[in-house]
């Protein structure tokens, strides 16, 4: 029984269409986040949600958009996708900032 | 602003050795630390963490770690290594504002 997973695992597409990756976790935490993880593997948080609300908006383009239907859940949608985005996108959740988050296993995505 | 510094970009090792690996961070107050593992193609797993009490702080998989304020540091360590520990590493500081700043990792390559 996972405890955060997105789908897809592996998401290729073409340069100018629009993607959707969902992240979900069963752990009862009330905070979400989106990661990205570059070619270098550098980890750069995007978004984070408590409990539905935005809560942090690192310098993203608009082209990324969140959604958090519930806190169990949040999505990530991005329009007219670029070559630069291609990267892995993890999502996370935690209960509370000591405790560390608990990562889902990553969505793999490459623009052609 | 918070920041996390891993000197070693790789680190090679026999398998049987003893490994510690580098991690240096700036935080103006008390920070949160972790160390995370990620092994090809998988999610991040939380190995330790550290907020207050004791500096030598034990984990899974025979991990441990030492804070050392005076040094700003928060190096990760383990008697003997097995090549199943061949993985990226990172260590990471929780930041005010709830987010967690990574490093930019360090990939541990274990000889058999």
């Amino acid at each position: 029984d996972t405890a955060v997973s997105q789908t897809p695992k592996y998401l290729v597409t073409q340069m100018g269409n629009d993607k959707s990756i969902k992240c979900e976790q069963n752990l009862g935490h009330d905070t979400m986040y989106w990661y990205k993880q570059d070619s270098k593997k550098f980890l750069k948080i995007m978004f984070s949600y408590n409990n539905k609300e935005l809560i942090i908006n690192e310098t993203v383009p608009n082209r990324f958009s969140p959604k958090s239907p519930d806190k169990a859940h949040l999505n990530l949608h991005i329009n007219s996708l670029e070559l630069g985005d291609s990267a892995v996108y993890f999502c996370a959740s935690s209960q509370a900032r000591g405790l560390g988050y608990t990562f889902g296993s990553g969505t793999r995505l490459t623009v052609v | 602003a918070q920041s996390v510094t891993q000197p070693d970009i790789h680190i090679t090792v026999s398998e049987g050795a003893s490994l510690e690996l580098r991690c240096n961070y700036s935080y103006g107050a008390t920070p949160y630390l972790f160390w995370y593992v990620q092994s090809p193609g998988q999610g991040l797993q939380l190995l330790l963490k550290y907020f207050s009490g004791d500096t030598l702080v034990q984990g899974i998989k025979g991990f441990e770690a030492e804070f050392k304020r005076s040094q700003s540091s928060f190096n990760l360590r383990k008697p003997s290594v097995h090549w199943s520990d061949a993985a990226e590493y990172f260590c990471a500081v929780g930041a005010g504002d709830d987010k967690i700043i990574f490093g930019k990792g360090t990939r541990l390559h274990i000889l058999p």
